[in-house]
């Protein structure tokens, strides 16, 4: 199986500063096929469903504000919240979908500092 | 407006078994594979079990593989888990997700909220 890392386990950042959110995978998820990266990034916050923001590890979904980026290749991934607004507090998981069993990583909780 | 509704949840003994069922609309449900996410009280995403958009193919999770089977009828828009040979640990809220379908493996871009499934003597 492919272990998904995130660091940190939780940040908290002023308002209008940057967050940045990092996700290891435990092998490369780079397809040689297509040059696609098989990860995507979800938001959960409380009492709701996650909510797709990016995959292809860097394809925003339909409606997710700019102010959310994703880059990274291969085992190397980063979310990056370029100015913080208070309703992005929340818990952000990255997932694999380059082989079953799909995998998600640990959570990190973003707050307000 | 694309929506997932499930429901089945409840707390069931050890051993016991439970059915869940994920009624769907918005959307052309045969053209989408689905699967069962769940989440343990205060505790991050764990992936259960998938079906593509047939329900020709099916995938677990090692954790539930055996005890749980997924199905689907495309005819009703719904999506089943049935959990056989339940433990304490599959204790958590179980969502019904959509693929987003852009080939490949399965990114969930439409979730339900979830129904709570509570295993305890």
């Amino acid at each position: 199986d492919i272990v998904m890392t995130q660091s940190p386990d939780s940040l908290a950042v002023s308002l209008g500063e940057r967050a940045t959110i990092n996700c290891k995978s435990s092998q490369s998820v780079l397809s040689r096929s297509n040059n696609k990266n098989y990860l995507a990034w979800y938001q959960q916050k409380p009492g709701q469903p996650p909510k797709l923001l990016v995959y292809w590890a860097s394809a925003r979904e339909s409606g997710v504000p700019d102010r959310f980026s994703s880059s990274g290749s291969r085992t190397d991934f980063t979310l990056t919240i370029s100015s913080l607004q208070a309703e992005d507090v929340a818990v952000y998981y990255c997932q694999q979908y380059y082989s079953i069993p799909w995998t998600f990583g640990q959570g990190t909780k973003v707050e307000i500092k | 407006e694309v929506q997932l509704l499930e429901s089945g949840g409840g707390l069931v003994q050890p051993g016991g078994s439970l059915r869940l069922s994920c009624a769907t609309s918005g959307f052309s449900f045969s053209r989408y594979a689905m699967s069962w996410v769940r989440q343990a009280p205060g505790k991050g995403l764990e992936w259960v079990s998938a079906i593509s958009g047939s329900g020709d193919s099916t995938y677990y999770a090692d954790s539930v593989k055996g005890r749980f089977t997924i199905s689907r009828d495309n005819s009703k828009n719904t999506l089943n888990l049935q959990m056989n040979s339940l433990r304490a640990e599959d204790t958590a809220l179980y969502y019904c997700a959509k693929d987003r379908g852009n080939g490949g493996g399965s990114v969930f871009d439409i979730w339900g909220q979830g129904t709570m499934v509570t295993v305890s003597s």
